[in-house]
């Protein structure tokens, strides 16, 4: 069945430095692929998306990288901020048939030491 | 431009209980997804629906779990004789289409005493 897993389910940074997290998913059909912030608490927010006829899109200090071939994608953040501190989830959803459904991996809780 | 309302955004209810959530999706927004989230796990989708019309249940458990998404009115997702099992936090999202991105409400935690 369709399934996305995520690496690592923590990770601690120093202000400044670069974090990377990263996502494979099992159906090849999926092309859409949207990152989720969630601070505590709160609704969960869009902070970068990525189609599959592209393989890189960046957004200020969020970036994203997608290898069709191996189904794996990754979103990048540098010079962290403590603000950047929260739980992010990938996503992938194929677009193509009868649903837009998104299926989440199990999150990542990012923390940004000062 | 109002986002993606749900209420009430806390609900508690008694074993045996009907619970009834609520999500307006963003102006102009005719694509509605409802996600349960575990405490400290990922969402999991449960149904997609588009104007009176159920797209994708594939996510809702058979029996208790019913979905709407009226003409006029917000969607509603509704459990019925609530277990605690059921106590999680169900977001709303919506969209303008399928293939478009999603934009989540603030949720309803739903506590089973």
């Amino acid at each position: 069945g369709e399934n996305v897993e995520q690496h690592p389910s923590t990770l601690s940074v120093q202000e400044g430095d670069s974090a990377v997290i990263k996502c494979t998913y099992s159906d090849s059909a999926s092309n859409y692929f949207p990152w989720y912030k969630q601070e505590l608490g709160k609704r969960p927010q869009l902070i970068i998306d990525i189609r599959s006829n592209v393989g890189e899109k960046k957004d200020q200090r969020i970036a994203v990288t997608l290898n069709k071939t191996a189904k794996h994608f990754s979103l990048h953040i540098t010079e962290t901020q403590p603000e950047d501190s929260a739980v992010y989830f990938c996503a992938a959803s194929k677009a193509s048939g009868n649903t837009g459904k998104l299926i989440f991996g199990q999150g990542t809780t990012l923390q940004v030491k000062p | 431009n109002a986002g993606v309302m749900q209420n009430p955004r806390h609900l508690v209810r008694r074993r045996g209980q009907e619970a009834r959530l609520r999500c307006s999706p963003v102006k102009g927004h005719s694509h509605v997804y409802w996600y349960r989230q575990l405490p400290e796990e990922g969402l999991k989708f449960m149904v997609y629906l588009q104007k009176e019309n159920i797209i994708d249940e594939s996510g809702m458990p058979k029996e208790r779990f019913s979905a709407e998404f009226p003409k006029e009115g917000p969607s509603i997702l509704r459990i019925q004789q609530v277990v605690r099992g059921d106590s999680a936090a169900y977001f709303c999202a919506s969209s303008p289409g399928k293939d478009q991105p999603q934009h989540f409400g603030d949720g309803t935690r739903l506590s089973i005493l």
